[in-house]
């Protein structure tokens, strides 16, 4: 299975402010069909994961452009930019170009 | 609006079964495979499979083979999956998604313990 593996842990910002979160493969997420499968996800305390990203930098619906994603290959970036009170909970990445589907281990983001 | 409502929290015994379900609305149920998976504490997110809801075919990821199984309902939208021979391992929030995983259910709670 292919290995997804985020940095940091966790991670405390103020309000306002702007934070990264890294996730790696172990493997290229590349497919055959030339697509990168890549996603990020928000948990917020209490709930389900909620799709914010996919495909490495394309916006679900209705997901606020403070929120970008980039990256290719095994390299991928989730930046989060005038943070509020609303984006507190775990990131999670996941990659979808292999089966099964993985997941890495969550950033958790705090206030400061 | 998509929405995946699963069913409600369950407590097992060691060895026992248990079957919970996910009932689509929303969207056109047959256009979008169902896939399962597991939250633990300790494991993090873990997936377990999907169904084919209109042809009813199984991928399962090869962990939870013989541990899940995944059917389908067509007529009332509403996608089960079975967990057998429960351990206290099993014991987890497991959620149901819509096939790319862009919309989750609310998860179900399964308690296994004696």
């Amino acid at each position: 299975d292919v290995v997804m593996t985020q940095t940091p842990v966790s991670l405390s910002v103020s309000l306002g402010g702007q934070v990264s979160i890294s996730c790696r493969s172990s493997q290229s997420l590349v497919h055959n069909n030339g697509n990168t499968y890549l996603s990020w996800y928000l948990q917020k305390p209490g709930q389900s994961p909620q799709l914010l990203i996919y495909k490495v930098s394309n916006r679900f619906s209705g997901i606020s452009d403070r929120f970008s994603g980039s990256g290719s290959g095994t390299d991928f970036t989730l930046k989060i930019s005038r943070v509020e009170p609303d984006d507190l909970g775990v990131y999670y990445c996941g990659q979808g170009t292999q089966y099964p589907y993985t997941f890495g281990a969550g950033t958790k983001l705090e206030l400061k | 609006q998509v929405q995946l409502q699963q069913s409600g929290a369950e407590l097992a015994k060691p060895g026992s079964s248990v079957k919970i379900s996910c009932k689509a609305s929303g969207y056109t149920f047959t256009s979008y495979y169902i896939s399962w998976i597991k939250q633990t504490t300790g494991q993090g997110l873990e997936y377990i499979g999907y169904i084919n809801t209109g042809s009813g075919g199984t991928n399962y990821n090869e962990k939870f083979k013989g541990k899940a199984t995944l059917t389908v309902d067509k007529s009332s939208s509403t996608a089960f999956m079975q967990l057998s021979s429960l351990t206290p391992d099993d014991s987890a929030v497991y959620y149901c998604a819509r096939s790319t995983l862009d919309y989750w259910g609310q998860g179900v709670m399964v308690t296994v313990s004696s």
